[in-house]
């Protein structure tokens, strides 16, 4: 079956620091890539999505590229602030008709000041 | 203006008992969900509708039942509460089913069965 991994977090940077947060996936078929950002007490918001090979989503300073052949979805800032941190899930969108996002574990991401 | 909402945002109960959480949603969308996350924060779906039709049935306990009156509308209900219930409850939104389409979720019901 499809399936989404992550690193493993948490994750914890300072401010200003450079991100990169690992995410890879196994699908049949061509998926949507998607990364969703949980902030403390509140449900998902979309980040960023590529919908196709080598599209580049990119959202608030956050950007992650599609590689069909590396099958990855890596999530990179240049420059975190205190207010980014939160939970950051990867996940894919494959089925048409019944959209079935198939998550990551997520990573929880700490910046301190 | 909230666009996916969510009652209760907590919910307390006892093993045995029945709930329902409810869920609207004010964006137009055809499309609705239900996630569970668990204490490890892992989410996974559970049931999905499009325009009132049940399109997704994952392998849930039929002790959950969901319930969709209207496309605004889809609600769970749960019967005989277990312990291993215990989670958060995301509801969501999409505007057709495709699979580039963006979900948007409410925020959240906690249930805690004791």
């Amino acid at each position: 079956g499809n399936s989404v991994t992550q690193m493993e977090g948490p994750v914890t940077l300072s401010e200003e620091a450079f991100l990169t947060i690992n995410c890879t996936y196994t699908a049949t078929g061509y998926p949507s890539l998607f990364w969703y950002v949980q902030y403390p007490g509140e449900g998902l918001q979309l980040l960023l999505k590529a919908t196709k090979a080598d599209d580049k989503g990119s959202n608030k300073g956050f950007e992650a590229t599609y590689r069909k052949e590396t099958t990855s979805f890596h999530l990179e800032k240049g420059s975190v602030q205190v207010s980014d941190s939160a939970v950051y899930f990867c996940a894919l969108s494959e089925r048409q008709g019944a959209q079935k996002l198939v998550f990551g574990q997520g990573t929880r991401l700490t910046i301190n000041p | 203006d909230t666009a996916v909402s969510q009652t209760p945002k907590y919910l307390v109960t006892q093993m045995g008992n029945d709930k329902s959480i409810k869920c609207e949603q004010n964006l137009g969308h055809d499309t609705m969900y239900w996630y569970k996350q668990d204490s490890k924060k892992f989410l996974k779906i559970m049931f999905s509708y499009n325009n009132k039709e049940l399109i997704i049935n994952e392998t849930v306990p039929n002790r959950f039942s969901p319930k969709s009156p209207d496309k605004a509308h889809l609600n769970l209900h749960i019967n005989s509460l277990e312990l291993g219930d215990s989670a958060v409850y995301f509801c969501a939104s999409s505007q057709g089913g495709g699979r580039t389409d963006t979900q948007y979720f409410g925020p959240g019901t906690r249930l805690t069965v004791l």
